[in-house]
């Protein structure tokens, strides 16, 4: 079965620091690669998403994530973080499995920005 | 356009019980999935519909099933609850013919579901 390992439950960076959320996965064909953002008491919003093609995806935000085959991370980065980007992050995989893609969330990294 | 609308927010149901939840997608998405959202488990898919067909199933026992209208609205319902059944349920819907499950997809506030 598919799984997706999002490494540290909280990361805390500083305002204006680099923000590294990591993510990996079990695919062993390449799938659908996806980062969402959850703020408190709403539903997800799309970060960004990996299909084919240029393996280094730009988002919203100023958020980034790069594909790596040969690693199977999808990790994802903002040169500088804004204290508005404080929220839970969520990697996502869609691979098929089964005769269907099947999504297959992380746990999410909660991030904290300090002033 | 008006975003995912979801209803109830808030419920809360008894052990036994059944439920069932809305789900409203943006207007023109025709593929709507469900998820379990719970602190225990995380994220986890329920299922996937499009144009009123069942097209892609997580691993969730058969208490939970869904159905989706011809206005691509959809429900989702929970038999016998038990209190593991206590999570949040969000809805997303997706304008893609390759659905919810390999595309962009537009997430609901939820629904808080309380089992006692």
């Amino acid at each position: 079965a598919q799984s997706v390992t999002q490494l540290g439950s909280h990361v805390s960076v500083s305002e204006g620091a680099l923000v590294l959320l990591r993510c990996n996965y079990s695919s062993s064909v390449p799938p659908y690669l996806f980062w969402y953002v959850q703020y408190p008491n709403q539903g997800l919003q799309l970060l960004l998403k990996y299909t084919t093609g240029a393996t280094l995806v730009k988002g919203i935000n100023g958020f980034e994530a790069e594909f790596k085959k040969s690693e199977t991370s999808f990790h994802l980065t903002k040169p500088s973080a804004h204290m508005s980007d404080a929220a839970e992050y969520f990697c996502a995989v869609s691979a098929f499995q089964g005769g269907s893609y099947i999504p297959t969330f992380g746990r999410g990294t909660s991030l904290i920005v300090h002033p | 356009k008006a975003g995912v609308t979801q209803t109830p927010r808030y419920l809360i149901k008894t052990r036994g019980q059944q439920v069932t939840l809305s789900c409203s997608p943006i207007s023109g998405h025709r593929s709507v999935s469900w998820y379990q959202q719970t602190p225990g488990q995380g994220l986890q898919f329920l299922f996937e519909y499009f144009s009123e067909t069942q097209r892609n199933k997580g691993n969730f026992p058969g208490r939970f099933s869904g159905r989706q209208f011809s206005n691509s609205r959809s429900e989702m319902n929970v038999s016998t609850l038990e209190l593991g059944d206590s999570a949040l349920y969000l809805c997303a819907s997706s304008p893609s013919l390759g659905g919810s499950t390999t595309d962009t997809q537009y997430f609901g506030p939820g629904t808080r579901l309380t089992v006692l």
